[in-house]
Formats: structure tokens, sequence, C-alpha cells
């Protein structure tokens, strides 16, 4: 079955980069958009941004335009998500999840464990 | 953007109570609205899209209503694994954007 694997939890200072990958298997890694959403502590969920993985095209959410950037490696069926200039509000559980629309269907599903990302001095 | 409303923020009830969590979108989205909850620390789970499909697998006391601008999601009979954390999507438009949150508490 669809499952998404996201790498470990990351703390970074505050000015600093930090990557968070999201490695997919069971399905066809190309045909499926695949979203991030975060999630400050105590706080709710946060639509991030969007990639295609087949081309690549992608839509941020206006407030991280310029500072997030999402790649994807078809070879290896896995996105990654750079956030630069990251600020102590960047601190969240970071989320990536397939938009699944066939069929009918139309719904985030899997979801990535989630990679808690710590911004702290 | 589009402005998802959400409400109420939390609210308690009793396991057999039936619950109802409506959402407001400030322009018509169609139907294109999905529910999710959450249980602190893991991941979001889908139970409704397009605003009142049910995905196989997903229970039918959870029902989803609504077009245009107003949805509402009811739980009919809640049971102690629905104690969570309900938020509604929106992706007629990008950006997608979520709801403020529905706390199902245990009363």
């Amino acid at each position: 079955q669809a499952q998404l694997v996201q790498s470990g939890a990351e703390v970074r200072e505050p000015g600093a980069s930090v990557t968070i990958s999201c490695k997919a298997s069971g399905y066809t890694f190309n045909s499926y958009f695949m979203h991030w959403v975060r999630q400050a502590p105590g706080q709710g969920l946060e639509w991030m941004g969007k990639i295609n993985p087949h081309g690549g095209s992608t839509r941020y959410a206006q407030k991280f335009q310029g500072r997030i950037n999402l790649i994807r490696d078809s070879s290896s069926s896995t996105v990654y998500m750079e956030i630069r200039s990251l600020r102590s509000d960047d601190t969240a559980l970071y989320f990536c999840a397939r938009f699944y629309n066939w069929r009918g269907a139309n719904w985030l599903d899997p979801w990535g464990q989630g990679t808690l990302v710590t911004v702290s001095s | 953007d589009i402005q998802m409303t959400q409400s109420p923020s939390s609210l308690s009830a009793s396991v057999g109570d039936t619950v109802s969590i409506t959402c407001r979108a400030n322009q018509g989205i169609r139907n294109d609205l999905g529910w999710y909850h959450q249980k602190p620390g893991k991941a979001p789970k889908r139970l409704i899209y397009d605003a009142s499909s049910l995905p196989s697998g997903v229970p039918s006391r959870f029902s989803g209503s609504g077009s245009g601008t107003e949805f509402t999601l009811t739980i009919s009979g809640l049971q102690p694994e629905d104690f969570a954390t309900y938020y509604c999507l929106q992706y007629n438009t990008y950006p997608y954007t979520f709801g403020q949150g529905t706390r199902v508490e245990i009363k």
C-alpha cells in the first residue's frame, strides 16, 4: 500500500536552513501531487505548498513564497522541502501528504509520520 | 486566499452522542471540501471528501453535508476513538486552506 516516510527530527539555529525529505513507496510516484502541511506546537494545520512530481511544477502559500523550495527526485521517489532563513516560529511538525485524486477520490492520504523541526539558539 | 471558519473550536460530548461541526468558506468552493481528524502527535486521517463522500473503511457514523460556502460534519453515536481534533480543508483554490480545528473532548 502507499506509504510516505519522512526524515528525522532536526534542530537549527535562527537564520539557518533545513531540508526535509519524504520518500514515497507503494504507488506510481509521478501520478499524484505531493503537499506539505505544518503544525506548530498546540496549533492547527497550515498548508504550505505542493509539487507535481511529473515535471516538478510547484505552488506555494504566499507566506512561504521565496523561503521554501520543493524539489523531487523521481529516481528515488522522494520529495524534498528546503526552508531557508528559519525563525523561531518555524518550530513545528512538518508533514508531507499525497493528494489522491483517482476515480473520483479527492483526499490527502497517505501522510508521512511528520518531521519535527526545532529552531532555537 | 479562501478563509475557512470552523466552529465550534471545542466541544464536550459523551460516548453515544451525536455532534456536528461547521465550516464556512468566505467564497463559494462548490463541494471541494474534506474533513480530517487528528490525534495528538499523529498525522491527520481523511474522513470525508467532496463534502459528503465517505472513503471505504471510514465508519458510517461519519457524514458530511453542504455545498458552496457552508459545510457540516456530523458524527452520529460518538465512539471512544472519535475523541480527537477535526479539521476541514478546502481544495477548490490554491492555496488550500484548513479550518482552525474543533477539539472533541470527553464530557
